[in-house]
């Protein structure tokens, strides 16, 4: 089964900020989070593997809440470069951390105005 | 440059044929993956495979079909099967193991005339 992505889409001015949420039904053991240009393939920007862990990655960070089978992508400072499609990847404790193949959302598109 | 190759970019196949896309990498993955994209859907998994020789159905494998007799290919035919083949299809590949970020190709578009 999907996560489910939230919001579906969000239109930002440059400079403000966005979260980005990512909810499963089923217990996780990682999150994968991937920027996608439209027509392009998508980019990957982080993996989160424990509970309650956070990463970051320039302006874009990202948090892992395991029990409630939850990960947030934090972008701040928006910039033009951040518009794009974002999806997050998770995979069980029983795919081998991924190895069988990561269950998308199905997108959240962020567009960034001047 | 290391990095994984679809081809082509555009594909156009009559009702009832079977077509096959390209997916090469020289990154030395052992694992590979077909995803389809549909607007609105997100990527679903298609096939997978860790290792040459041996490849496993994802969730929607019904009217596909791959092979991986290389480690660098993995291509996918799309059959006359497959109700609704006109998609966005994406191939990536990583090491193996766990918690391995995907390098994702440029992906083809496959229209169905």
């Amino acid at each position: 089964q999907q996560p489910v992505q939230s919001p579906q889409a969000v239109i930002l001015r440059e400079g403000e900020d966005a979260v980005i949420n990512c909810s499963s039904s089923k217990a996780l053991y990682s999150v994968h989070w991937y920027r996608q240009k439209h027509g392009e393939a998508p980019v990957f920007l982080m993996i989160l593997l424990k509970g309650g862990e956070q990463k970051g990655h320039e302006k874009i960070s990202a948090s892992f809440n395991e029990k409630k089978q939850q990960s947030s992508l934090y972008l701040t400072a928006s910039q033009l470069s951040y518009s794009g499609t974002y999806f997050c990847g998770t995979a069980s404790p029983y795919s081998g951390g991924g190895a069988d193949g990561l269950t998308f959302g199905k997108g959240t598109h962020l567009i960034i105005q001047p | 440059d290391g990095g994984i190759t679809q081809s082509p970019k555009y594909l156009f196949r009559k009702e009832g044929q079977n077509v096959t896309l390209s997916c090469e990498q020289n990154l030395n993955h052992d694992a590979m993956y077909w995803y389809r994209q549909d607007p609105g859907q997100g990527l679903r998994l298609i096939y997978y495979s860790q290792i040459v020789n041996d490849f496993q159905k994802g969730d929607i494998a019904e009217g596909y079909s791959v092979s991986r007799e290389k480690k660098e290919s993995f291509p996918l035919t799309v059959t006359s099967a497959q109700k609704n083949p006109t998609a966005f299809y994406l191939c990536a590949s990583r090491t193996r193991g766990a918690n391995t970020e995907a390098f994702f190709g440029q992906g083809t578009r496959l229209t169905v005339v």
